[in-house]
């Protein structure tokens, strides 16, 4: 599968291939975590969020793995689909606070 | 009713134009949100309501005035924009504090 070590602006993947987002994150005190999908002229999608108390989350699809000793976030999504082509945003937040900050976004391109 | 619903999806205004954003959700959500985002970039945080009382200003400019006439609705008031302040604006709404954010569909708005 596809995958990046580090946070990079876009990814291209092959169809059928897996496909591996990261994020790192800044903010100690951030204690939940989002991974969201924004296809053009769209708003975000919610796909999937992890607590801190967690370090690993899974959906249909789509898995999220959390670091809390180095902040990093990754997104993990199986199988990767046509549909899956889109901007993937990580967004945190802390506890007690409604603020959500999102990260800079990654863009996957699925190839046929 | 899992939506949140944005309208007008397109708005192109002069800068000496007042006109405003509406926002709808009838999750019974009890924080909205307005951000904006720029083409390839992440959204960023505006304003906050919560329980219908303004809880985060993230230092906007006061030609964005927000206003939430009850728990449902949120409007966003603009006045003497400038041509840079053209991007899409997202309304998102929240169960509580710390949980997913769901997002509209934004207004695309173009100021000239």
């Amino acid at each position: 599968g596809e995958s990046v070590g580090l946070h990079l602006p876009t990814l291209s993947v092959q169809e059928g291939d897996n496909s591996i987002i990261n994020c790192a994150y800044s903010n100690s005190a951030s204690d939940y975590f989002i991974w969201y999908k924004q296809e053009s002229g769209k708003g975000p999608q919610f796909i999937i969020d992890i607590r801190s108390n967690m370090d690993k989350r899974q959906g249909q699809r789509v898995t999220v793995l959390l670091n809390k000793t180095v902040k990093h976030l990754s997104l993990q999504i199986a199988a990767t689909q046509p549909g899956d082509s889109a901007v993937y945003f990580c967004a945190e937040a802390a506890s007690n606070d409604y603020k959500l900050s999102f990260g800079a976004g990654t863009t996957v391109t699925v190839r046929a | 009713d899992t939506e949140v619903t944005q309208t007008p999806k397109h708005l192109v205004m002069g800068m000496t134009n007042k006109k405003s954003l509406k926002c709808e959700q009838h999750m019974g959500h009890r924080a909205m949100y307005w951000y904006k985002q720029k083409a390839k970039k992440p959204p960023e945080l505006m304003f906050v309501y919560s329980y219908e009382k303004l809880s985060i200003n993230e230092s906007v400019p006061s030609r964005f005035s927000p206003e939430c006439p009850n728990s449902s609705l949120l409007n966003l008031h603009l006045h003497a924009l400038q041509p840079e302040d053209s991007a899409l604006y997202l309304c998102a709404s929240s169960p509580r504090e710390v949980a997913e954010a769901f997002f509209g569909q934004g207004t695309r708005l173009t100021v000239v």
